[in-house]
């Protein structure tokens, strides 16, 4: 019944190796994000699909590239981790409404440690 | 540069004690307004939206002044369960990305 879910929810690894996370929700929302939350606890939003189209990208490294084979899913590549890459990220989901009026649904998170 | 502003606390209140926390937003085209609540090592789960009216939901009350940009929260009779970080969010016009702020820590103490 999870309307979120990530995997995996722990991510240790070491630097320059290159990992993914994936998001499904099963809410039937139109939009996805992924959002990163570093050790001062800011929430900052990375990337939004809509429909499976790319519609906010924030400025984010190259090195990070989310691939939404359907709008169920957004996955997140990182490639040549940084110690800077460790933080928490989140998945979210909200229904794509014309109106700016909307709730975003998270997933549990991904913790990655990069060492 | 869009901000959302808010007092990172901690707030230290018994129980059944009164709380306010304050939100300061900058950019006066926002449109939508919401406090979410993260518990520790959790997601942000949305706890009510601001209406310009102001809303209230049991012991939680959200006011919104528009005209000197702020947001506000009240939270009646605290709970030992109400501990968590309160998380301010703004929203633009337009295909614009939620603004969270920072949070504001509240401990209730038995």
């Amino acid at each position: 019944d999870t309307a979120v879910s990530q995997t995996p929810k722990y991510l240790v690894t070491q630097m320059g190796n290159d990992k993914s996370i994936k998001c499904e929700q099963n809410l039937g929302h139109d939009t996805m994000y992924w959002y990163k939350q570093d050790s001062k606890k800011f929430l900052k939003i990375m990337f939004s699909y809509n429909n499976k189209e790319l519609i906010i990208n924030e400025t984010v490294p190259n090195r990070f590239s989310p691939k939404s084979p359907d709008k169920a899913h957004l996955n997140l590549h990182i490639n040549s981790l940084e110690l800077g890459d460790s933080a928490v990220y989140f998945c979210a989901s909200s229904p794509y409404l014309r109106e700016s009026f909307y709730e975003q649904y998270f997933g549990p998170g991904t913790r990655l440690t990069v060492t | 540069r869009k901000e959302v502003e808010q007092d990172p606390g901690p707030f230290n209140v018994p129980e059944g004690a009164t709380v306010a926390f304050n939100c300061t937003y900058s950019n006066s085209a926002s449109q939508s307004f919401f406090w979410y609540r993260q518990d520790c090592r959790k997601e942000p789960k949305l706890l009510m939206s601001v209406y310009s009216s102001g809303n209230e939901d049991g012991r939680f009350t959200a006011q919104l002044n528009r005209a000197s940009q702020y947001i506000s929260l009240l939270i009646r009779d605290s709970k030992l369960s109400d501990s968590a970080t309160y998380l301010c969010v703004v929203n633009e016009p337009g295909n614009t990305p939620l603004v969270f702020g920072k949070g504001t820590r509240l401990s209730v103490i038995a």
